[in-house]
């Protein structure tokens, strides 16, 4: 079964810390993706990869950088957080560049910008 | 790019009542239909998949139907139980692009 962990659950930072969040899936999967998602507003995608060192800009990524040295850890990074940032992030993974496979979702990570 | 509509944002039900979730999309190229569900404090999982050359697939109690030249597909759930309750994602995508774009959810409550 495909296994994607986030590196934590809950999260607490301030205005203007740098913030990474970590992604790890151990399926070999090609894609890896960062969405956040907020009340009526779905799942709306900030950055993507297809694979190691690609990167592709989703739907608002402003605010947000992202990395991925290994194939199976994809890092999101807030530059300097702000308020606005408070939303629960939901990295997935899945396996082929562009074919038509399921994405699989990690348990999210609440994030708080004080 | 891809614009998803999905109706209606909540429903409520009585168990053993239908359900029916209508996704709007704009690609005509689209050809990979999925549905996810996300129960409360959960993460979102694939529940059922359609691909354009098929018009209907049924698992079980829940079944999506595909209208190309409407450019819409419906997620079907029969006899709703209270563990439907969940918000349901459509996520319409055409090969060759490599993200999908998920409407903006449906609150089901199934009510004892």
């Amino acid at each position: 079964d495909v296994k994607v962990t986030q590196s934590s659950r809950y999260l607490v930072k301030r205005t203007g810390e740098k913030v990474f969040l970590e992604c790890v899936q151990d399926m070999d999967h090609e894609n890896m993706f960062w969405y956040r998602q907020d009340p009526g507003l779905g799942l709306r995608l900030i950055y993507f990869s297809y694979d190691v060192k690609m990167k592709e800009k989703g739907d608002i990524p402003e605010g947000y950088s992202v990395s991925r040295e290994k194939k199976e850890r994809f890092s999101l990074i807030l530059e300097s957080a702000s308020t606005n940032q408070t939303s629960m992030y939901l990295c997935a993974s899945s396996l082929s560049s562009t074919g038509n496979q399921p994405q699989h979702f990690g348990d999210g990570t609440r994030l708080s910008i004080l | 790019g891809e614009n998803v509509e999905q109706h209606p944002s909540t429903l409520s039900v009585q168990e053993g009542d239908s359900a029916v979730i209508k996704c709007t999309y704009s690609d005509s190229a689209s050809n990979y239909f999925p549905w996810y569900k996300q129960e409360l404090g959960k993460r979102p999982q694939l529940i059922i998949d359609i691909r354009s050359n098929v018009g209907e697939k049924k698992d079980q109690r829940i079944a999506v139907t595909l209208n190309k030249t409407a450019k819409h597909f419906s997620l079907h759930i029969t006899e709703t139980q209270p563990e439907d309750s969940a918000v349901y994602f459509c996520a319409p995508k055409r090969t060759g692009r490599r993200a999908l774009t998920f409407g903006s959810g449906t609150r089901l409550q199934v009510q004892p």
